[in-house]
């Protein structure tokens, strides 16, 4: 089976810090997405890679950035982090049918 | 523009109940269609998928969904639903030429009443 790894369950951050959220996958996929999921808002995309070292903006990608320098891992990065950033990420990677999601990294900005 | 509407936030139904979850979209071009299953406190997994052929698709743990062209719809559902299948639904359309990006609905959360 195809696994998507997401390097954190919870997480807690303060106002301002520099948070990186990591994503491996070890199906050899090109396609590689970071979502934020909210309730009622469904997922929003924020970055997707279609392949190493290539990144393009979502939906929502102001104040954060994204990271791809191997095939298999998709970092999304929050430069400053901020209480309205407090949200469930989920990373996923995909053939063209189908998604592969991670469990979700849950974030808390304090 | 695409855009997927899930009519439902929230669906309670009694166990061995028949339900249907709605889902319409709106696009001016072909697209793909999938049904998304969050269990709780999991990631995303994929129920079923319509990507051409019979309008008829039926996916894992007993859903079904048909693809309605002409009411732009894409309905799930189930003769009888089991505590199990207490979860949050996720519709999705994928244009076939946008690289594969997913726009998705706000999601339907199943309610299994005992």
């Amino acid at each position: 089976d195809v696994k998507v790894t997401q390097s954190s369950r919870y997480l807690v951050k303060r106002t301002g810090e520099k948070v990186f959220l990591e994503c491996v996958q070890d199906m050899d996929h090109e396609n590689m997405f970071w979502y934020r999921q909210d309730p009622g808002l469904g997922l929003r995309l924020i970055y997707f890679s279609y392949d190493v070292k290539m990144k393009e903006k979502g939906d929502i990608p102001e104040g954060y950035s994204v990271s791809r320098e191997k095939k298999e891992r998709f970092s999304l990065i929050l430069e400053s982090a901020s209480t309205n950033q407090t949200s469930m990420y989920l990373c996923a990677s995909s053939t063209y049918e189908k998604l592969f999601f991670g469990s979700g990294t849950q974030l808390s900005v304090l | 523009a695409q855009s997927v509407t899930q009519l439902d936030s929230q669906v309670p139904v009694f166990e061995e109940a028949p339900v249907e979850l709605r889902c319409n979209y709106s696009s001016s071009v072909s697209v793909y269609l999938f049904w998304y299953v969050q269990y709780p406190n999991q990631g995303l997994q994929l129920l079923l998928k319509y990507l051409s052929g019979s309008t008829l698709v039926k996916g894992i743990n007993g859903f079904e969904a048909e693809f309605n062209k002409s009411q732009t719809s894409f309905h799930l559902r189930k003769p009888s639903v089991h505590i199990s299948d207490t979860a949050e639904y996720f519709c999705a359309v994928s244009v076939w030429d946008s690289n594969y990006q997913l726009i998705w609905g706000a999601g339907t959360k199943l309610i299994i009443k005992p």
